[in-house]
């Protein structure tokens, strides 16, 4: 079945570092990808999304490029802040036809000033 | 506008007992969905509510497991008998629509979440 892998957490960062949380997938046919943010206290939110290969979703400084070669969706910001901090879902949706998510088991983003 | 509402925020029941899980979709989304996130993973689909239409439950768990929807409304998640694995966040979200008309995805809007103890 469809399966999405990301990276353990947690994961702390100082204030302006890089940051990457590795996502890759497994799935039948032509999969949409999201990445999905849960801020403490909050309901999971939809980050960024791509629908097909070389597409690249982006919001807040936050970027992930669909790779169906490696199957991956990494998820990048270039200087996160202490506002980042949060819990990222890497998330699949299976192709056309499909409407349920199959997310990951999430990372937990620690920024520290 | 108002988000996707969900209650109890918190539950601590005792094994064996019944408990009943609400959400509240954002007025006027056709499809609602319940998950769950058991400690440490991912989230785990659990059942689809789309209109009218007969709902999807292939992800229930156990015959323990039931949930309800009237009509584009409210949505309650019965769980009969506890038993100390149903520990967990249980979430909804609703969406304006399933996303399977002209192939568009629809985002699905979550709730805050059920935390489930179970003792």
């Amino acid at each position: 079945g469809d399966s999405v892998t990301q990276m353990e957490g947690p994961v702390t960062l100082s204030e302006e570092a890089f940051l990457t949380i590795n996502c890759t997938y497994t799935a039948t046919g032509y999969p949409s990808l999201f990445w999905y943010v849960q801020y403490p206290g909050e309901g999971l939110q939809l980050l960024l999304k791509a629908t097909k290969a070389d597409d690249k979703g982006s919001n807040k400084g936050f970027e992930a490029t669909y790779r169906k070669e490696t199957t991956s969706f990494h998820l990048e910001k270039g200087s996160v802040q202490v506002s980042d901090s949060a819990v990222y879902f890497c998330a699949l949706r299976a192709g056309a036809g499909s409407y349920q998510l199959t997310f990951g088991k999430g990372t937990k983003l620690s920024v520290i000033p | 506008g108002a988000g996707v509402s969900q209650s109890p925020s918190n539950k601590v029941t005792e094994k064996g007992k019944d408990v009943e899980l609400r959400c509240d979709p954002i007025s006027g989304h056709t499809a609602l969905y319940w998950y769950r996130q058991r400690l440490g993973q991912g989230l785990e689909f659990l059942i689809y509510f789309q209109g009218n239409s007969a709902p999807d439950k292939s992800g229930l768990p156990s015959d323990r497991f039931s949930a309800e929807r009237t009509g584009e409304s409210v949505s309650t998640l019965t769980i009969q008998r506890t038993q100390q694995e149903d520990s967990a966040v249980y979430l909804c979200a609703s969406s304006p629509s399933s996303g399977l008309a002209g192939g568009s995805y629809n985002e699905q809007f979550f709730g805050p979440g059920t935390r489930l103890t179970v003792l």
